[in-house]
């Protein structure tokens, strides 16, 4: 089993839908949870990041955390075409390395 | 500018070719990583570099070597192309007194092994 699990899609969805996004993880022994978000032909960027547990907002978009099922959910509130991309959600693995461990990434289409 | 810059872009090479794809930064940083990106695998470490005389290996390093050159350089080299290392592959730094959860990626290199 991967460390972090992600559905790989594609997800498609209509201008203003709201899009969850999710992954799963399998080890409990880091801190950071983040998702980043990677444009056609270009690197991914940081998108959010979340400590421990629990919710972060940062406009339409909601990252929450869920240690108990660990579970980790990106959320996307009326969602825009600029939207589309690829999403990867990712986990620190502690004791500040800086490494991180990826999910596979979802491709998000979202359709004028 | 680009705070992370790759070259070359997209590369075509056959079997058996030695490849170097290099990689700069200014940034600052002093961590830096190789990557490659394959459909369904996500993006898999190949190497990193905490400073210019440290240097590790990540889950995917058979087949490839590094040398940083300088804290702002680190190269990935192929030394016997195979056609199972066609990919994207992507550089990333991050700063050591920042934050463990963000690294800065370049616009990536897409290599062709035929």
């Amino acid at each position: 089993q991967k460390e972090v699990e992600q559905d790989p899609g594609p997800l498609s969805v209509p201008e203003g839908a709201i899009v969850s996004l999710n992954c799963t993880y399998s080890n409990s022994a880091f801190q950071y949870f983040m998702w980043y978000r990677q444009y056609s032909r270009k690197g991914p960027e940081l998108l959010m990041y979340t400590y421990s547990s629990g919710n972060k907002e940062d406009g339409r978009f909601t990252a929450q955390v869920d240690k108990s099922s660990k579970y980790i959910s990106l959320f996307i509130r009326d969602s825009q075409p600029s939207d589309s991309a690829t999403y990867l959600c990712a986990k620190d693995i502690g004791g500040a390395t800086n490494k991180l461990i990826f999910g596979t990434g979802t491709l998000l289409a979202v359709q004028p | 500018d680009a705070d992370v810059t790759q070259t070359p872009r997209n590369r075509i090479t056959k079997t058996g070719k030695r490849i170097m794809l290099e990689c700069s930064q200014t940034k600052g940083h002093d961590r830096m990583y190789w990557y490659r990106q394959d459909p369904g695998l996500g993006l898999r470490l190949i190497y990193y570099s905490f400073d210019v005389k440290d240097i590790n290996k990540g889950e995917i390093s058979d087949g490839y070597s590094v040398s940083r050159q300088a804290q702002a350089k680190f190269s990935l080299s192929l030394e016997s192309a195979i056609p199972n290392q066609t990919a994207l592959y992507f550089c990333a730094t991050s700063d050591s007194g920042g934050s463990s959860y963000e690294q800065y990626f370049g616009p990536g290199t897409r290599l062709t092994v035929t």
